[in-house]
């Protein structure tokens, strides 16, 4: 059973960096979309982007200016940088899976609480 | 971008009742790219229904989901405790942003 987990820092300055990273186990990077959602303390879900295996990458317009994505396939891991961090970025950040384009995110991590302060 | 909106925001019901779950679209879903996932308190979402009525892999068959377009219902037919959750669709089909209702909450 494919499984993901993500890993970073909990506690993040505002205008600072995040970088977050998510192990990929029990299964290849090969061939699939990799994406990471947040969600934020009401609940709301929201989809920052996703990578490709082999490295392209698609990023939600409202993020794009401040997101990048990478992907190490021989490492079986992927990351997430987001930058200019305010109080509003402050969410439990998951990364999941999707088959492809017109497939949903089928496995999904458990998840990692980010929070924005000084 | 695709707006979904979700009803009611809270579902109530006893164990063996039928549970209806709306999900609204501001346009059109392509290719009935639609997926529902509950989530539990303090876990991630998991994925119940794809294509809008296809479930997926060991999903009780109580869960079902319908729809096309911009109207999208997911039903429990009978619902049970372990369902209290809250649910979200989301679309994946049109061009992004990937985007999610806003969730319903049941409370069994």
């Amino acid at each position: 059973q494919v499984q993901l987990q993500e890993s970073g820092p909990g506690l993040v300055r505002p205008s600072e960096i995040l970088s977050l990273s998510c192990a990929i186990s029990n299964g290849s990077v090969s061939s699939y979309y990799w994406n990471w959602i947040r969600q934020s303390a009401g609940g709301a879900l929201e989809w920052i982007g996703r990578i490709y295996s082999s490295g392209s990458t698609t990023y939600n317009p409202s993020l794009e200016s401040r997101v990048s994505m990478s992907i190490d396939t021989s490492q079986n891991h992927f990351s997430l940088r987001l930058s200019s961090l305010t109080a509003a970025d402050t969410a439990v950040y998951f990364c999941a899976r999707s088959p492809s384009q017109t497939r949903p995110f089928d496995i999904w991590g458990q998840g990692t609480m980010v929070t924005v302060s000084s | 971008e695709t707006v979904l909106t979700q009803s009611p925001g809270t579902l109530s019901l006893s164990p063996g009742e039928r549970a209806t779950l709306s999900c609204r679209s501001s346009q059109s879903v392509t290719g009935r790219y639609l997926a529902w996932y509950q989530q539990r308190p303090g876990q991630a979402p998991r994925l119940l229904i794809h294509f809008a009525s296809s479930r997926a892999t060991g999903i009780p068959d109580r869960f079902s989901g319908g729809g096309s377009g911009t109207e999208f219902t997911l039903t429990i037919s009978r619902v049970e405790p372990e369902d209290s959750a809250i649910y979200y669709c989301q679309q994946y089909g049109n061009s992004p942003p990937l985007t999610f209702g806003g969730g319903t909450k049941v409370e069994i």
